[in-house]
């Protein structure tokens, strides 16, 4: 159980189109899912929260118009890169907490591997 | 905020022993994750730890001291398949993780 698949799992784009990453949770429900981004080894950044229903929360420093997040439904949510430039050329790592535990754990979807040329 | 702090890089040789350490400051600590990450992969989930004390799950062992601000994860009897990166991840306030740089750990024949 607690399945998050990711899709696509890569992807190369234009310098100035946009990207969507779609994260679902596949056996369970999640009313709270994570974006992060990860650049060659470094550790996973939190980009921002995103809550079922309502608005995403951001983390300092990223731009909330240009990473849109929507989260529409207990099982999906998108992250689209609007105007992708090559420094956004990055790892791009989803997780979502199961809505039915009260537990801190967070399940991981498998990665986007976004390249903007 | 929070400053969490890992060794970069460990090496060690097949069946011997490592002990990654992970020393942070944090605010509203509710816990503290060990993650191993292989290159190009999501993390996969190793261990938690709320309570002081030591967590064994087979050749895996997670430590923590909430007083210190200190946890070390302990891998036996290392395998080739172990080398990958190693991330600490704190708990903060409302489920936020945040997570260290990593360790990379290699395992030689």
């Amino acid at each position: 159980g607690a399945v998050v698949s990711q899709h696509p799992s890569r992807v190369i784009c234009k310098s100035g189109t946009s990207v969507k990453i779609e994260c679902r949770s596949l056996d369970f429900q999640a009313t709270t899912m994570f974006w992060y981004r990860q650049f060659p080894k470094q550790s996973l950044m939190l980009m921002a929260t995103s809550n079922e229903g309502s608005k995403a929360t951001y983390e300092q420093g990223v731009e909330k118009d240009k990473f849109l997040i929507n989260h529409a439904s207990l099982t999906l949510s998108t992250l689209t890169v609007t105007s992708a430039h090559p420094e956004d050329s990055s790892f791009y790592i989803c997780s979502a907490r199961d809505h039915g535990h009260s537990s801190y754990e967070q399940y991981f979807g498998p990665g986007t591997r976004l390249t903007v040329t | 905020g929070q400053n969490i702090d890992q060794p970069t890089e460990m090496t060690a040789t097949e069946g011997a022993i490592v002990q990654i350490n992970c020393t942070y400051q944090t605010s509203g600590f509710n816990g503290l994750f060990w993650y191993q990450q292989h290159a190009g992969e999501a993390p996969t989930f190793l261990s938690y730890n709320v309570l002081d004390g030591l967590e064994e799950k087979g050749r895996f062992s997670s430590f923590l001291s909430r007083s210190k601000g200190y946890s070390y994860l302990l891998l036996k009897e290392l395998q080739m398949k172990d080398s990958a990166s190693y991330l600490c991840a704190v708990v903060e306030g409302d489920y936020k993780l945040s997570f260290g740089a990593g360790t990379t750990v290699t395992v030689r024949a």
